[in-house]
């Protein structure tokens, strides 16, 4: 049990599909993030959230769209993917400025 | 910007010996946190150790150490008598101290552990 779960585990989508990604934690954390981790290339920060407002978007294409409706769920709208952006998704959240907790990823691949 | 750079995309080591995996960092801070994570098949990241730029001490959790050279800007991490379960990814990660929840990963090192 990580304290930061991550649903689905696997997801395969066309590129005119639409998904969301969810992420729910139970720490009492108040800040969420979505990280974006492609083969070879470092974790890249794409969101984050502090008490519900986002307060970091990371030059990241509209075709992704997070919200987030209370401190304890985060989620990630996707729509109109291009097979680029097949990674692994982590969702992660930390007390104020603390550590981020992880989840174990929404494994995404976009046909 | 901050950078973080580990230079070994692969290492291995023969079980219960020890290995040592290197991280070098780029920061105009003088306050800032250092992090090791681990990534295992399962895919979640989790905290190995962590450092305050501020210790002079070096960080220690049971058999994982790291040797912190703040003027060098190194940060290298110590897994002692090396177990099956250590295999994974290791990622090396920098967050500033002060109003900023932005961590800075490296690339990351794989570590096969032999038996």
């Amino acid at each position: 049990e990580t304290g930061v779960t991550q649903t689905p585990r696997h997801l395969v989508m066309g590129m005119t599909n639409k998904k969301s990604l969810k992420c729910e934690q139970h720490l009492g954390h108040n800040a969420m993030y979505w990280y974006k981790q492609s083969a070879k290339k470092p974790l890249e920060l794409m969101f984050v959230y502090n008490f519900k407002e986002q307060t970091e978007n990371n030059s990241v294409p509209s075709r992704f769209s997070p919200e987030c409706p209370n401190s304890s769920h985060l989620f990630l709208h996707l729509h109109t993917l291009q097979p680029e952006d097949s990674a692994l998704y982590l969702c992660a959240s930390s007390p104020a400025a603390g550590i981020p907790f992880f989840g174990q990823g929404t494994r995404l691949t976009v046909v | 910007a901050q950078t973080v750079t580990q230079s070994q995309p692969e290492m291995s080591v023969q079980e219960a010996e020890t290995v040592t995996l290197s991280c070098t960092y780029d920061t105009s801070e003088s306050d800032y946190y250092l992090f090791w994570y681990k990534q295992p098949p399962s895919r979640q990241m989790i905290l190995v150790i962590r450092q305050e730029a501020y210790k002079q001490q070096n960080a220690t959790e049971n058999r994982f150490s790291v040797n912190f050279q703040k003027a060098a800007k190194s940060f290298s991490l110590k897994i002692s008598d090396s177990q099956l379960g250590d295999a994974a990814m290791y990622f090396c990660a920098y967050r500033a101290h002060f109003g900023n929840e932005k961590l800075t990963f490296g690339t990351g090192t794989r570590l096969t552990i032999i038996p």
